[in-house]
């Protein structure tokens, strides 16, 4: 059965901390994602990286960056979370070429205060 | 103007009835259409991908209008199960990679 799972289901952050999300995948898929789901704003996509060590921009890569070290893990960095991250955090995943389903993880809800 | 645009709802029907969802999407280089459905509080999940001539899956519909650049979802007989919210989805199939650009969502309750 298909599995992404995510460090943390709730998170409660300081302005200015650094936060880290971590992202786990265990179908051997090329591609991770992360998203950020807002009300009234749908899912937008941060960042994305289609192979170990490399990172596309998504829509809004503003004040995030990500970390691709093994295949399985898609780490997103909050440098200096700010009150207007907080979001639902959303992770995904797909296999390579044209295949398409991407499988999200349960999502982090992080509040920044 | 929104990539992928959806009307949000809610849309309350009894069960038992048929229910139908639009999508417009502002590229016509698109190449990819789907469905996702949301349940509350969960991640989304692929409910089916939009073929051009069409396409069914039990109780649900899906078709496109390529000319006129939207995505219909039909979902006939309502269950109480079906109550979420569908994500409208489109890939431009850009090659950096499998991007998916969703609609903001259309939520619909269906109530006994």
């Amino acid at each position: 059965d298909v599995k992404v799972t995510q460090s943390s289901r709730y998170l409660v952050k300081r302005t200015g901390e650094k936060v880290f999300l971590e992202c786990v995948q265990d179908m051997d898929h090329e591609n991770m994602f992360w998203y950020r789901q807002d009300p009234g704003l749908g899912l937008r996509l941060i960042y994305f990286s289609y192979d170990v060590k490399m990172k596309e921009k998504g829509d809004i890569p503003e004040g995030y960056s990500v970390s691709r070290e093994k295949k399985e893990r898609f780490s997103l960095i909050l440098e200096s979370a700010s009150t207007n991250q907080t979001s639902m955090y959303l992770c995904a995943s797909s296999t390579g070429g044209f295949t398409h389903e991407q499988y999200f993880g349960p999502g982090t809800r992080l509040t920044v205060t | 103007r929104k990539e992928v645009e959806q009307d949000p709802g809610p849309f309350n029907v009894p069960e038992g009835a048929t229910v139908a969802f639009n999508c417009t999407y502002s590229n016509s280089a698109s190449q990819s259409f789907f469905w996702y459905r949301q349940d509350c509080r969960k991640e989304p999940k692929l409910l089916m991908s939009v073929y051009s001539s069409g396409n069914e899956d039990g109780r649900f519909t899906a078709q496109l209008n390529r000319a006129s650049q939207y995505i219909s979802l039909l979902i006939r007989d309502s269950k109480l199960s079906d109550s979420a919210t569908y994500l409208c989805v489109v890939n431009n199939d850009n090659n950096a990679g499998n991007m998916l650009t969703f609609g903001g969502g259309t939520r619909l309750m269906v109530k006994p």
